[in-house]
């Protein structure tokens, strides 16, 4: 079946660096979209890509969509303290009318 | 608005025992799915329902049912607990889910599942 698979799965970083997750399917997606979950929360939608090499932006967040439909990342520039939480990327399951979530990818911002 | 409401928020269950986790939404959505949460796995999907009398299986299906008797609700049920079923359970809803129109999924806060 499909796969998302996501990198890192934790990364750790002093307040004001960057951070980067990279999210790959075996398959074409029709689109992607991201979210945050915080500790002990619950996911929470961040933004979707429907188009191939589309580039987001929400303030210090950058999100891309791969030219082949097969990849995106998310990009948060000058981490801060309430970035903490655990990013997914999810798409659409090819044989299911339900979205394929990855791994995710825990951040951990030192202030 | 309430949004997506998932209760118990905590429960203990014995091996053997079943147990029912509701979820209820008022968005007036037709898309509504359950996943469960393991450390390092992500979301896996268990059931979804595409509108009231329409269920099908997800990824980890085994173990669980589901009903869809009215657009608000979509029960979760535990037949018989495992061990294996400890988790940390998402009730999800979403406007539309299909590949011309992908809507956000919408989650409850979850409900956390032991399994003795």
């Amino acid at each position: 079946g499909q796969q998302v698979m996501q990198i890192p799965q934790y990364q750790h970083v002093q307040e004001g660096e960057d951070f980067t997750t990279y999210c790959n399917s075996s398959t074409t997606l029709s689109n992607i979209q991201w979210y945050k979950q915080r500790p002990g929360g619950h996911p929470v939608f961040l933004i979707q890509l429907v188009k191939s090499g589309e580039v987001k932006k929400q303030k210090r967040l950058t999100f891309q969509f791969g030219e082949a439909k097969k990849n995106s990342s998310l990009h948060i520039t000058a981490t801060q303290t309430t970035d903490v939480g655990t990013y997914f990327c999810a798409g659409m399951d090819t044989g299911r009318r339900a979205l394929t979530f990855g791994s995710g990818t825990r951040l951990q911002v030192q202030p | 608005n309430a949004g997506v409401t998932q209760t118990p928020k905590f429960q203990v269950l014995k091996t053997g025992q079943s147990m029912t986790l509701q979820c209820a939404q008022d968005m007036n959505h037709e898309y509504m799915s359950w996943y469960r949460q393991d450390p390092g796995m992500g979301l896996r999907l268990i059931h979804y329902s595409v509108g009231a009398g329409i269920t099908d299986q997800g990824e980890v299906p085994n173990g669980y049912n589901v009903s869809r008797s009215t657009t608000e609700d979509f029960p979760l049920r535990l037949l018989s607990a495992a061990p294996s079923q400890t988790s940390v359970y998402f009730c999800a809803s979403s406007y539309s889910l299909d590949r011309k129109n992908t809507g956000e999924l919408f989650f409850g806060e979850g409900s956390r599942l032991t399994v003795l």
